[in-house]
């Protein structure tokens, strides 16, 4: 089962950030937290991951709260092209990544 | 950089038949993994190929398997087809078994 929890769905207006939240209280010392996103009918895409401090890359933010029991994705402008499935995922170095359900995002215009 | 590259892109098979999907890893890349992702669900993992040898395994009877080849890139194998069998099958490389996944786009399996 995955050890992560999030929204099945939000909304977000085009050109404003969009916040993914995602719980993952049983995370332990050594994983990290991964966000992927799959647009329909396409393979996972890589967005971004962290182990405890805070992370900027040239598609999104991660933050990770100190106690590392939740984490929020930021998109600084959503676009429509931005809409897709995100998945949270907790994994250690073995590389098996455990898909939960994701939060489809809506972007609209 | 091609990225991850899979074939063939859609298949069609019938129950009981065998079928073989294949994936070319992502340049510089030596770890392969597989996923199984079935409509209206996340992907679920099958197994991860490094250095030639099976590493990790999800939970997937023995109906499935692999092959590593010595230039990285890798084939998934399922033998006696099931209707249930029908999913998207993705492939995923990365620089070492614990770094960032990419994905190739998948290869749609229907088995009728």
């Amino acid at each position: 089962d995955a050890k992560t929890t999030q929204p099945p769905s939000m909304d977000c207006a085009e050109g404003r950030a969009a916040n993914l939240p995602c719980n993952h209280s049983t995370i332990s010392g050594n994983e990290y937290v991964y966000w992927y996103r799959q647009i329909h009918s396409q393979g996972p895409q890589y967005i971004i991951h962290g182990l405890k401090n805070n992370e900027t890359n040239e598609m999104a933010s991660l933050i990770i709260t100190e106690d590392r029991k939740s984490s929020t994705l930021i998109l600084p402008h959503a676009t429509l092209r931005d809409t897709a499935v995100y998945y949270c995922i907790v994994a250690g170095n073995t590389g098996k990544l455990i898909f939960g359900q994701g939060t489809t995002l809506q972007v609209k215009p | 950089d091609a990225g991850v590259t899979q074939s063939p892109t859609h298949l069609i098979k019938t129950r009981g038949q065998q079928v073989t999907l294949r994936c070319s890893p992502k340049s510089g890349h030596d770890t392969v993994s597989w996923y199984q992702q079935a409509l209206g669900q996340g992907p679920q993992f099958i197994f991860q190929y490094y250095e030639e040898e099976e590493r990790q395994r999800g939970n997937f009877p023995d109906r499935f398997s692999g092959h590593q080849f010595p230039n990285y890139s890798s084939e998934l194998n399922v033998n006696a087809l099931l209707l249930g069998d029908s999913a998207l099958y993705l492939c995923a490389s990365s620089l070492w078994q614990g770094s960032e996944q990419y994905f190739g786009p998948g290869t749609r399996l229907t088995v009728t």
